[in-house]
């Protein structure tokens, strides 16, 4: 069965810098999913992406997050400026329509030093 | 405001008895409702959606809209069903599902 594939499963930074995760989506899917946890609550919402376009994203969405789609296979998510508020498992999803179920690549851990 | 409501973080129960996991949710509209589970060191999967009405891996889940809750139930357990398990909602004309904080299912044998 076909899988979301993220890399790398755990990434360590510095405050400041600035890091990109990355995500392979399953190949006939056209809608992408950014989702955060923070170690002990609840998974969260951060971005969707559709047509090379952000289609929704949520407050913590903010000028320091970007997404693209730098080619016909990865999907991207990249965090400026780095903060100790943005250590958290990070994952990416996809799903053929936006109203069918999203799949789950297994995280990056982002810890931030 | 919408939010999903699971109660119980951790929920243990014996090989063979009946588990009923919660959900209850506060969404306007009409939202599709699923659950998802985490086995140890996996990757969310998808469990169940309500409007499959399917059973899967011995699992059901009704919707309830009057009492606007997505219990998941299985009526024997399995030391294998132990895992994390999510319910989240989807909303008409959003993308983004709203999850719940988990329920650790443990099943001892």
């Amino acid at each position: 069965e076909p899988e979301v594939t993220q890399t790398p499963s755990h990434q360590v930074t510095q405050m400041g810098q600035e890091v990109i995760l990355r995500c392979v989506p399953i190949s006939n899917h056209l809608y992408f999913y950014w989702y955060r946890q923070i170690l002990g609550q609840k998974v969260e919402f951060l971005v969707s992406f559709y047509n090379n376009e952000i289609s929704e994203k949520s407050e913590i969405f903010d000028d320091q997050f970007s997404v693209e789609r730098p080619d016909g296979s990865n999907f991207t998510l990249k965090i400026r400026s780095t903060k100790l508020e943005d250590s958290a498992m990070y994952f990416c999803a996809s799903s053929k329509d936006s109203n069918q179920p999203q799949h789950f690549g297994d995280g990056t851990r982002l810890s931030i030093l | 405001a919408q939010r999903v409501t699971q109660p119980e973080k951790l929920l243990s129960v014996f090989k063979g008895a009946p588990v009923e996991l919660k959900c209850n949710y506060s969404y306007s509209g009409s939202p599709e409702l699923f659950w998802y589970v985490q086995y140890s060191r996996q990757r969310l999967q998808l469990l169940l959606r309500h409007i499959s009405r399917e059973s899967i891996k011995g699992f059901t889940a009704d919707l309830n809209k009057g009492e606007t809750s997505f219990h998941l139930k299985k009526p024997f357990a399995q030391e294998e069903d132990s895992a994390m398990y999510y319910c989240a909602v989807l909303g008409p004309g959003t993308y983004k599902y709203i999850f719940g904080t988990g329920t650790r299912l443990k099943v001892l044998a």
